[in-house]
């Protein structure tokens, strides 16, 4: 069983939808990190936690830490919100290296 | 600020043949690390730096060589290539230490290998 599980896999969405995807995982963890694959191949964080909820523009992401369950949401969906979603997590004691989900790939059609 | 420059973004090279993947960052960042990505599997770790001269292997090391000389660069070397190293590789970089929960990665980006 891989450490960190997300669901979906894929997701196509209409434009201005809500968007939710989720990322279970089974280690301790240090901090939970949300990052954005474009088509072009180039990755960026978006989203570092350790507890709680942190929103930047439409984006909110939220941990539960009892529940080892993270969410990633979007608000009013875009087309250019289309890239591949990955979650990863830094587990106790792992020298600061991370372990990840293979990602959901999302397609916001116009 | 540049952040993480990779090169090259693309390579071919033969069985057999060894090359070099280059990353070099100017944020003075001490965690440095190199990832492959495959079709329907997350991100891999090869290797990993915590700091100049400092090394350590990751969860597929195999084939794969590291050294750490200064701060700024983090070169990738492959030996002696193999079919089953055509991939994706992605070099990132972060602060570290106790703050280090708190510290985005920073990615290069990308390096798309094949090896025929």
């Amino acid at each position: 069983k891989n450490e960190v599980e997300q669901s979906p896999q894929n997701l196509t969405a209409q434009e201005g939808e809500f968007i939710t995807i989720n990322c279970s995982y089974s280690v301790g963890i240090s901090a939970l990190h949300w990052l954005q694959q474009h088509p072009g191949g180039g990755i960026v964080s978006l989203f570092m936690l350790s507890s709680g909820k942190k929103k930047h523009g439409r984006l909110i992401a939220t941990i539960n830490i009892q529940e080892k369950h993270s969410s990633l949401h979007i608000t009013a969906s875009h087309p250019r919100d289309s890239a591949v979603y990955i979650c990863a997590v830094r587990s106790t004691g792992s020298q600061g290296n991370l372990i990840f989900g293979k990602g959901t790939k999302l397609s916001v059609k116009p | 600020n540049a952040g993480v420059t990779q090169t090259p973004k693309f390579q071919v090279l033969k069985t057999g043949q060894s090359m070099t993947l280059q990353c070099a960052q100017d944020m003075n960042h001490e965690y440095m690390s190199w990832y492959r990505q495959d079709p329907g599997m997350g991100l891999r770790l090869i290797h990993y730096s915590v700091g100049a001269g400092i090394t350590d292997q990751g969860e597929v090391p195999n084939g794969y060589n590291v050294s750490r000389s200064t701060t700024e660069d983090f070169p990738l070397r492959l030996l002696s290539a193999a079919p089953s190293q055509t991939s994706v590789y992605f070099c990132a970089s972060s602060r570290y230490g106790d703050s280090s929960y708190n510290s985005p990665l920073h990615f290069g980006n990308g390096t798309r290998l094949t090896v025929t």
